[in-house]
């Protein structure tokens, strides 16, 4: 099945920097990857997503990469500010009815 | 907007009790996922039903079952319940197969003591 790996766990910035996370999978078949941001104690929320077709998508400071080959795919979050403080999911569906979660990646971001 | 509705959003249990979580997905949404969080862990993929059918099953323990009905709710059952099963229970719709947006509810906290 497939399996998603998410690093780095913690990563600490200063507003206005850029974070990047980074996660691989390992079903090729995968073909959807979203990424999620969860507050502490809310649920998980959809940020931004990108299908196997597309190799980049952007959506004003968000943007994700995703390389086929390599099974690689990342976020990036440039100008951060101090409400982008949160957990962050990325995730793969193999065009069935199971998302699976990387583990999670806690952004901090210092004013 | 409506949103996924789960209830109880919170639940106490003692050991080898039984809890009944349900999930009300968004109006036309045709899919249901169970996600188990527990603390500082990411959501663990428990099981999903399309049109009132198990479509995909994770990790979900054998004292586990779910269901969704005519109405596209969900209920998921737990019997025999662990102290390991204390956790943050997540139900997700989404329209058609699941290579789209999961609408996450607000979950459900259950307590095992």
């Amino acid at each position: 099945g497939e399996n998603v790996e998410q690093h780095p766990s913690t990563l600490s910035v200063q507003e206005g920097d850029s974070a990047v996370i980074k996660c691989t999978y390992s079903d090729s078949a995968s073909n959807y990857f979203p990424w999620y941001k969860q507050e502490l104690g809310k649920r998980p929320q959809l940020i931004i997503d990108i299908r196997s077709n597309v190799g980049e998508k952007k959506d004003q400071r968000i943007a994700v990469t995703l390389n086929k080959t390599a099974k690689h795919f990342s976020l990036h979050i440039t100008e951060t500010q101090p409400e982008d403080s949160a957990v962050y999911f990325c995730a793969a569906n193999g065009g069935g009815f199971k998302t699976i979660f990387g583990a999670g990646t806690r952004l901090f971001v210092k004013a | 907007a409506a949103g996924v509705i789960q209830s109880p959003r919170h639940l106490i249990k003692e050991k080898r009790e039984t809890a009944t979580l349900k999930c009300y997905p968004i109006p036309r949404h045709d899919t249901v996922y169970w996600y188990q969080q527990g603390p500082g862990q990411d959501p663990q993929f428990l099981i999903s039903f399309y049109e009132k059918m198990q479509s995909d099953k994770g990790s979900i323990p054998d004292r586990f079952s779910a269901q969704q009905f005519s109405d596209y709710h969900s209920e998921l059952n737990m019997s025999s319940l662990e102290l390991g099963d204390s956790a943050l229970y997540f139900c997700a719709s989404s329209f058609g197969q699941g290579t789209g947006e999961l609408f996450f509810g607000e979950g459900s906290r259950l307590t095992v003591l």
